[in-house]
Parts: C-alpha cells; sequence; structure tokens
C-alpha cells in the first residue's frame, strides 16, 4: 500500500488564489518529487528535491524538502485555470530504488 | 521525438479472459516501468526492467501477471485470468538509466473488467 498521505485529498479555489499542498511519511526519503497528472494522461514531473531544506522553483511552483526528509511541500501562486489538475508527490529512498507515490491532491480552479 | 507509447487506450474485457498490453519507450531508454494506478491513487510499481531483464518484480502478482521485454526494447504485460479487481490505469514509463527525474509516463492503459 502506499506510504505518502498528501493532504488535502482535493482543493476548490477561485482563479487567481494560491494554492497549498503537502505530502507526508513516517519514514525517510531522500529524493522527493512532485507530479501533475492531467485526463487520460500519464504524471508529468514538475519539480524535483535532492536535499533536506530544499527550495526550488518551477515558475508560479515552489516546493520544498522538509528538514525532517519526511515530508515536502508544494505551493502554486496565482492559480490559472491550466492548472486543474491532480498533483502527485514521490519518494525515492535511495538512488535506484523504486518511488513510492502519494494518492494525490485534485486541484479545481474556477474562472 | 515520440515520447512512450502505449496500446491499446481503453479496454473493456470480460472478468476471467485474457488481456495484453502493449509498451514503446523513448528511443534509448534502457529502464522501462509497468505500474498500475488504482482510481483516486497514485501509480504502484509492478515491475522494472534494466534493458530486457526484471530486475524488480516483488510487486507484479505472479500467479496471472506476466511480463516480457524482448530485445530490451518494447515491452508488453499480460494478465490472464483478468478479475474484477484489475480494473485500473495501467501506465509504463521509461528513463535513461535509473534517475527518476528522468522518467517519462506514456498515456496509459485503462482496464475496465466486467
Amino acid at each position: 500500500g502506499q506510504q505518502l498521505n498528501q493532504s488535502p485529498q482535493s482543493m476548490f479555489i477561485q482563479e487567481g488564489e494560491d494554492v497549498s499542498m503537502n505530502c507526508t511519511s513516517s519514514s525517510i526519503f531522500n529524493t522527493w518529487l512532485w507530479y501533475k497528472q492531467d485526463p487520460g494522461e500519464g504524471p508529468v514531473l514538475l519539480i524535483a528535491l535532492y536535499k533536506a531544506g530544499e527550495l526550488t522553483s518551477n515558475g508560479r511552483l515552489t516546493a520544498q524538502f522538509g528538514i525532517t526528509r519526511k515530508d515536502s511541500f508544494l505551493n502554486i501562486s496565482a492559480s490559472i485555470p491550466s492548472d486543474v489538475g491532480i498533483y502527485f508527490c514521490a519518494g525515492q529512498r535511495n538512488a535506484g530504488n523504486m518511488l513510492t507515490f502519494g494518492g494525490g491532491t485534485r486541484l479545481m480552479v474556477k474562472p | 521525438e515520440a515520447g512512450v507509447v502505449q496500446s491499446p487506450r481503453y479496454k473493456i474485457i470480460e472478468k476471467k479472459q485474457p488481456v495484453a498490453f502493449w509498451c514503446n519507450p523513448i528511443s534509448g531508454h534502457n529502464t522501462l516501468y509497468w505500474y498500475r494506478q488504482n482510481l483516486g491513487q497514485g501509480p504502484e510499481l509492478l515491475i522494472r526492467y534494466e534493458n530486457e531483464e526484471a530486475v524488480d518484480d516483488s510487486q507484479l502478482p505472479k500467479d496471472r501477471f506476466s511480463a516480457e521485454r524482448l530485445k530490451g526494447v518494447d515491452s508488453t504485460l499480460k494478465i490472464q485470468p483478468a478479475e474484477l479487481g484489475d480494473s485500473a490505469v495501467y501506465l509504463c514509463a521509461s528513463s535513461l538509466g535509473t534517475g527518476v527525474e528522468k522518467l517519462f509516463f506514456g498515456s496509459g492503459t485503462q482496464l475496465s473488467v466486467l
């Protein structure tokens, strides 16, 4: 079963609002990744984090690798309708290990 | 450059029937993965190939699932016989080496078992 807990499970926001979502684990991961999945498509990588405390941005997206290595956060600023989709966190314990995915946060944006 | 190609996109079968999924990875990618994604959940790894060798198949239900990657390029995933609980999206992904940041997913095959 999945070991990463994402919250919230879903969000319905107004266009222009900022969004925050997080991912927690009971065990340590040494790499954290955030993906976005559109309907009928596979997940697409948004941001990869490799170091505890690391803060990385990709356009309006910012993600942080938690200091304890047991959590990660994703923020989206000034949301737009095309941000709609499901956002997944994923963790990797060590290089070459498989990825463990969270259950996803479904984001809906009202124009 | 073409991405990871999967077929079919959709498959509807009755329980106890066999089904097969096909994946063509990105050219030059030696690592290939099959994931299963249940409704409302994240993907879960079924099997990982390094070239033609299955290096991680611990999550593959071997009583009914099988996979192959002949010649280290295309891969097929088979279920025989299918059960109702097998309904899910089956995603194929590929990467050059095992760097997770270089992992690319296909669009998946949505399987419905009736």
